[in-house]
C-alpha cells in the first residue's frame, strides 16, 4: 500500500513566484493536515482536511497561502506570492479516524520549498 | 497555551548503550496524548510511540519506551541498545483533545540523535 506522497520534493523559487505543493494521502484516509517546518524552528500545524471540508485551518498564516482538497483526494497547497520566510519543509499527514487512543497519523516526507 | 520543549538540540551516543532524548509539555488540558516520532535523513516522519494522559503504565515499543511523569509534565524517550540506523531527528508532539479527537499535533523543535560505532 502506499504510503503519503508530496510532490515537489524540492522546489526553489524566487520570491514573488507562485509555488503548488501537492500531496496524495494514503487511500481512503478522509483526514488530511499540513504541516510546516521553518529552518531550526518546531513543526506547526496549517490545517486539516475531513475529506473536502476545511475542519480547522487555524494555523495558516496569511492569505497567500490557499489550500484545496477537490475531490475528497489529493490536496494541493499553494503559496502565492511567496515571500523568503514561507521557506521551510512542508509536510502533508493523513489519517483513517481522528482516534481517541493512538489515531495514527502518516506522514509524508515533505517538499522542501527554498524562496530566494 | 500549549506548548512543547525539547531542550536537547543534539545527541550523541554509542552503539548499543541506551539514551534518553528530554521532552516536558505544558498544557491546561485534562485529556490529551504525547507522541514520539522520527525524521531520518530520508525526510519521512515515522511514528514510534504513544502516551495517553490517562494511561496507567508507561508505553513500550520494541526497543523505544516513554517515561512519562505526568506531575512533572514530562514524556522523555528512551531508546534501549541504540543501532546505527537511530540516528535521526527526534520530534516530541502533543495531541490536543478539545470537544473530540482531533490530529492536530503541536511540536518540539526536536533532537538530533547521532549514534557512534
Amino acid at each position: 500500500e502506499a504510503g503519503v506522497t508530496q510532490f515537489p520534493s524540492h522546489s526553489v523559487i524566487e520570491k514573488g513566484q507562485t509555488v503548488t505543493l501537492r500531496c496524495d494521502p494514503i487511500s481512503g484516509h478522509d483526514n488530511l493536515y499540513w504541516y510546516r517546518r521553518v529552518m531550526g524552528k518546531e513543526i506547526k500545524f496549517l490545517l486539516h482536511f475531513v475529506k473536502e471540508s476545511k475542519q480547522d485551518e487555524s494555523g495558516m498564516p496569511n492569505n497567500r497561502f490557499l489550500a484545496e482538497r477537490t475531490g475528497g483526494t489529493y490536496s494541493t497547497l499553494k503559496v502565492q506570492p511567496a515571500e523568503l520566510e514561507d521557506s521551510g519543509v512542508y509536510f502533508c499527514a493523513s489519517s483513517q479516524g481522528l482516534g481517541t487512543t493512538r489515531g495514527e497519523l502518516f506522514f509524508g516526507e515533505g517538499s522542501r520549498l527554498t524562496v530566494l | 497555551a500549549q506548548k512543547i520543549t525539547q531542550t536537547q538540540p543534539g545527541m550523541f551516543v554509542q552503539e548499543k548503550e541506551a539514551v534518553t532524548l528530554d521532552c516536558t509539555y505544558d498544557t491546561s488540558d485534562p485529556s490529551y496524548g504525547l507522541f514520539w516520532y522520527k525524521q531520518p535523513s530520508s525526510g519521512e516522519m515515522i511514528f514510534l510511540i504513544y502516551q495517553g494522559s490517562y494511561d496507567q503504565q508507561n508505553a513500550t515499543e520494541g526497543r523505544y519506551s516513554l517515561n512519562f511523569q505526568k506531575a512533572r509534565k514530562s514524556a522523555n524517550l528512551v531508546i534501549s541498545a541504540s543501532q546505527l540506523g537511530d540516528s535521526a531527528m527526534y520530534f516530541c508532539a502533543m495531541r490536543r483533545v478539545l470537544g473530540g479527537a482531533t490530529n492536530k499535533l503541536i511540536f518540539g523543535t526536536g533532537t538530533l540523535l547521532a549514534v557512534q560505532p
